[in-house]
């Protein structure tokens, strides 16, 4: 089965630093890779996703690349906000008959002004 | 469009005591399935469907029901609650019936439940 392994958090940032969640996975067959967004009091939410080798995923100013040789999936931000404030996971999605998604136990980030 | 609504936000049970999650989708997807959210522990999954009538376990099921009887109703059912059931619990849905490799899941906003 999959298995993601994600950078442990709490993160705190001041306003404007750089931010970089790490993701390793392992996963059967050829995945695409997502990151999902929890903002306090809420479900998760698709920020992301790259659907094969060299593919970068970006939304709201957060960049991920799918790279294959390092089974890795990094969600970086250049300059975050406080409205960033929330809990990350990265997600493999398998595909082909395989519904059972493994998720990574979140990063969660917090951004002070 | 509503998306995934889940019933009721928060709820408190007693030990031994039996209830059920809704969960609806207007989206007319396929996938359904039942997540816990424990501090960490991430998300797990406790049940899945991938159509109506079709219904299959996840990595938690034991002390869950679920049936799949309309496309867009996923409810959870706890048999007889414990402690240990105390969690935050999400539904989630997703277009995709042939695997999820393209699709993102679209989550509702959860049920906070806890058993005394």
């Amino acid at each position: 089965g999959n298995s993601v392994t994600q950078m442990e958090g709490p993160v705190t940032l001041s306003e404007e630093a750089f931010l970089t969640i790490n993701c390793t996975y392992t996963a059967t067959g050829y995945p695409s890779l997502f990151w999902y967004v929890q903002y306090p009091g809420e479900g998760l939410q698709l920020l992301l996703k790259a659907t094969k080798a060299d593919d970068k995923g970006s939304n709201k100013g957060f960049e991920a690349t799918y790279r294959k040789e390092t089974t890795s999936f990094h969600l970086e931000k250049g300059s975050v906000q406080v409205s960033d404030s929330a809990v990350y996971f990265c997600a493999p999605h398998s595909g082909a008959g395989s519904y059972q998604l493994t998720f990574g136990k979140g990063t969660k980030l917090s951004v002070i002004p | 469009n509503a998306g995934v609504t889940q019933t009721p936000k928060f709820q408190v049970l007693k030990t031994g005591q039996s209830m059920t999650l809704q969960c609806a989708q207007d989206m007319n997807h396929e996938y359904m399935s039942w997540y816990r959210q424990d501090p960490g522990m991430g998300l797990r999954l406790i049940h899945y469907s991938v159509g109506a009538g079709i219904t299959d376990q996840g990595e938690v099921p034991n002390g869950y029901n679920v049936s799949r009887s309309t496309t867009e109703d996923f409810p959870l059912r706890l048999l007889s609650a414990a402690p240990s059931q105390t969690s935050v619990y999400f539904c989630a849905s997703s277009y995709d019936s042939g695997g999820l490799r393209g699709s993102p899941l679209h989550f509702g906003n959860g049920t906070r439940l806890t058993v005394t």
